[in-house]
């Protein structure tokens, strides 16, 4: 499996990047996907979580309102939308795979992670 | 809500071996966890998938130098003849239906 994502950089406080990851090497439609953030100096933090089918998202309360996670499965990519960005969001995000066909959340693939720097 | 507690750091010689700690809060014995591996600035690496009664199921390529244990809320990855690459930070993770958690991470120095 490969996860590889993209969108990263510096970006304005208020600003709304959406960051991509492109996967391959596995049935992407029987994965739940994550992600996941690490802040400078720090440890890591759990963003989102999204169901293989989509039917269900659910989000951490820093980023609950802010954040949309998604993904489309005929392309094999999972999307982040960060909205209303401020400097606590600065970090390296990576995404994450849980074990295809399986009913839990636990992460078996990485991706290499994308910065994202909040400065005005 | 879980919580997961971890040691900050830890240190063993090299070719030693290292048990890392992952502790459930109370009233959370049941719960898996998974260990993963991160070196600066790379991604993480998933180790392993560890169950309350100590089964466990290693991630991808990971040596049989490495293996978890449970006992009670305490979640164990050990770590046998200790080599340079294995310095890392090691966290551990678990999840709910709608949360997922991770421990604050131990930082593991080979001397």
């Amino acid at each position: 499996a490969q996860l590889v994502e993209s969108g990263g950089g510096v970006v304005q406080p208020g600003r709304s990047p959406r960051l991509s990851c492109a996967t391959s090497g596995f049935t992407f439609s029987a994965s739940g996907m994550h992600w996941v953030r690490q802040p400078p100096g720090k440890g890591l933090e759990w963003v989102a979580t999204i169901s293989s089918d989509e039917t269900f998202k659910y989000y951490a309360d820093s980023v609950k309102g802010r954040f949309i996670i998604s993904r489309d499965n005929s392309k094999n990519r999972l999307y982040l939308q960060m909205n209303s960005l401020g400097a606590e969001d600065t970090a390296v995000y990576y995404c994450a795979r849980s074990p295809q066909y399986s009913s839990t959340w636990s992460f078996d693939f990485w991706g290499q992670g994308t910065l994202v720097t909040v400065s005005s | 809500q879980v919580v997961l507690t971890q040691s900050p750091s830890a240190s063993a010689s090299l070719g030693a071996s290292v048990k890392l700690t992952c502790t459930l809060s109370s009233g959370h014995n049941y719960y898996a966890i998974a260990w993963h591996q991160r070196h600066p600035e790379k991604g993480p690496r998933h180790v392993m998938t560890l169950n309350s009664d100590g089964s466990h199921s290693k991630g991808d390529g990971i040596p049989d130098r490495f293996s978890g244990s449970s006992s009670g809320p305490e979640r164990y990855l050990t770590i046998s003849r200790l080599q340079s690459e294995d310095e890392a930070d090691y966290y551990c993770q678990t999840w709910g239906t709608d949360f997922v958690i991770f421990g604050g991470g131990t930082k593991l120095t080979v001397l």
